[in-house]
């Protein structure tokens, strides 16, 4: 079973400045790897999918990186909005088992 | 646009049962698998169960296999979720999503419906 380990747990920044979120997997996951938020009451929204591919809908502020083992999430420049869990998700080959990592949690410093 | 609307949450006791429904709108259902996804309080997203958008295989996680079912009637456009053997670990926001095949992610999800299991 392959897990995926989030990192930090929680990220304290203001907004305006620049946040990197990781997702490492505990083996290779190609890039069939996706990120999601979730704001408190709400649903998860897909923002990036296959690493690096933004979502309907998803400003151009968040990008996403990374092959294999590691993965970088980017919020370029936080507005107020963007506060808010983010999540990593893979898919095994077989069985085809979907894992999230634990999360990170974005807050206002 | 495509809308998932989840129904069937409420209090049960250890031991008991409920099902599950989400109601499907805004896309061909019977051409996508789907999923549940839970979120116990305060925790992460935990994966429950997938079936394909045929009905023809189901996938579930280890912490449910044997006592929850995965099924979906394509002619009403609904997906469902049978609990057996209810434990209060099971107590959880249950979302279904809709999945993207082609990119092995959930691409749509409801706004979920609370069970919880306690006496």
């Amino acid at each position: 079973e392959i897990v995926l380990t989030q990192s930090p747990a929680t990220l304290s920044l203001s907004p305006g400045e620049r946040a990197t979120l990781s997702c490492r997997a505990s083996q290779s996951v190609s890039s069939y790897l996706a990120w999601y938020q979730q704001k408190p009451g709400q649903a998860p929204r897909l923002l990036i999918y296959d690493a690096s591919n933004r979502a309907t809908g998803i400003p151009a502020r968040f990008s996403g990186s990374g092959s294999g083992t590691d993965f970088t999430l980017t919020i370029s420049s936080l507005e107020p909005e963007d506060f808010a869990v983010y999540y990593c998700q893979q898919r095994s080959n077989w069985p085809p088992v979907y894992t999230f990592g634990q999360g990170t949690k974005l807050e206002i410093k | 646009q495509v809308q998932l609307v989840e129904s069937g949450g409420g209090v049960v006791q250890p031991g008991g049962s409920l099902r599950l429904s989400c109601a499907a709108s805004g896309f061909t259902f019977s051409s996508y698998g789907m999923h549940w996804v839970r979120q116990a309080p305060g925790k992460g997203l935990e994966w429950v169960a997938f079936i394909r958008y045929d009905g023809s295989n189901k996938y579930y996680a280890d912490s449910v296999k044997g006592r929850f079912t995965i099924s979906r009637d394509n002619s009403k456009n609904t997906l469902y979720l049978q609990m057996n053997s209810l434990r209060a670990e099971d107590t959880a926001v249950y979302y279904c999503a809709k999945d993207w095949p082609t990119w092995l992610v959930l691409d749509y999800w409801g706004q979920g419906t609370l069970v919880t299991v306690s006496s």
